[in-house]
């Protein structure tokens, strides 16, 4: 079974422009959701989605987004970007029937950089 | 609101060493507990899930437990191995802060094992 995909891989950027991250989960997955990781803040959780409704959010301003798609692919949109938002972004899917009992697999991340 | 330690931060032990990893929330109230590898600039690989009723998981050479009066968790390693050099990390789904799957982070423990 494919594991957990993202693209792109990496990303560079300049303020004020906008991104979108995409996640393709597990196949049969229903569960996706993004985490920002950074040097001071650890992981931390921006969103769930689970078929096609967002089903938790973090505390993250506007500008970060997202959306699930019928296949469950998931992207993350950030605008107006920040020299603060260069981070490695991770998404993790699971089943998403039995919320928070399942094992969560992560994908390789994105590393957005922002100039 | 949920928080994730993890102690030490950063360890290093010579080849053939058994060695343990401490993690604790501060709510116990938690649908699981689960840990996971890091390597450098890489995603995250789910290592061992402790669901709340569990007290313990075994793969391989580690052993996770859980006590979840205490908040507390252990990550045993047995025979470590320079393979095993990574950042561990582990994370909880508290029962008050979600009905889906959003993972709380410690910082993690930087463990290098040296040949």
């Amino acid at each position: 079974k494919a594991g957990v995909t993202q693209t792109p891989r990496y990303l560079i950027k300049t303020r004020g422009q906008q991104v979108t991250l995409s996640c393709s989960p597990i196949s049969g997955h229903r569960s996706v959701s993004w985490y920002q990781q950074t040097p001071g803040q650890g992981l931390q959780f921006l969103f769930e989605y689970f078929s096609e409704t967002q089903r938790n959010k973090g505390n993250f301003p506007g500008r970060f987004s997202g959306r699930q798609f019928s296949n469950s692919r998931s992207e993350m949109n950030v605008s107006t970007l920040e020299l603060g938002d260069s981070a490695l972004y991770l998404c993790a899917s699971s089943g998403g029937l039995l919320a928070g009992t399942e094992t969560q697999y992560f994908g390789p991340g994105t590393r957005l950089l922002v100039l | 609101k949920q928080e994730v330690t993890q102690i030490p931060a950063a360890l290093s032990v010579p080849e053939g060493e058994n060695l343990v990893l401490n993690c604790s929330f501060t709510d116990s109230a938690i649908y699981n507990l689960q840990w996971f590898r890091q390597d450098p600039g890489k995603g995250l690989t789910s290592l061992l899930l402790i669901q709340s009723s569990q007290r313990e998981q075994t793969s391989g050479r580690l052993n996770a437990s859980l006590d979840k009066s205490s908040g507390r968790s252990t990550l045993y390693i047995a025979a470590s191995q320079p393979g095993d050099s990574a950042t561990y990390l582990c994370a909880v789904i508290s029962r008050r802060e979600t009905s889906g799957s959003r993972l709380t982070f410690g910082e993690g423990t930087q463990l290098t094992v040296n040949p």
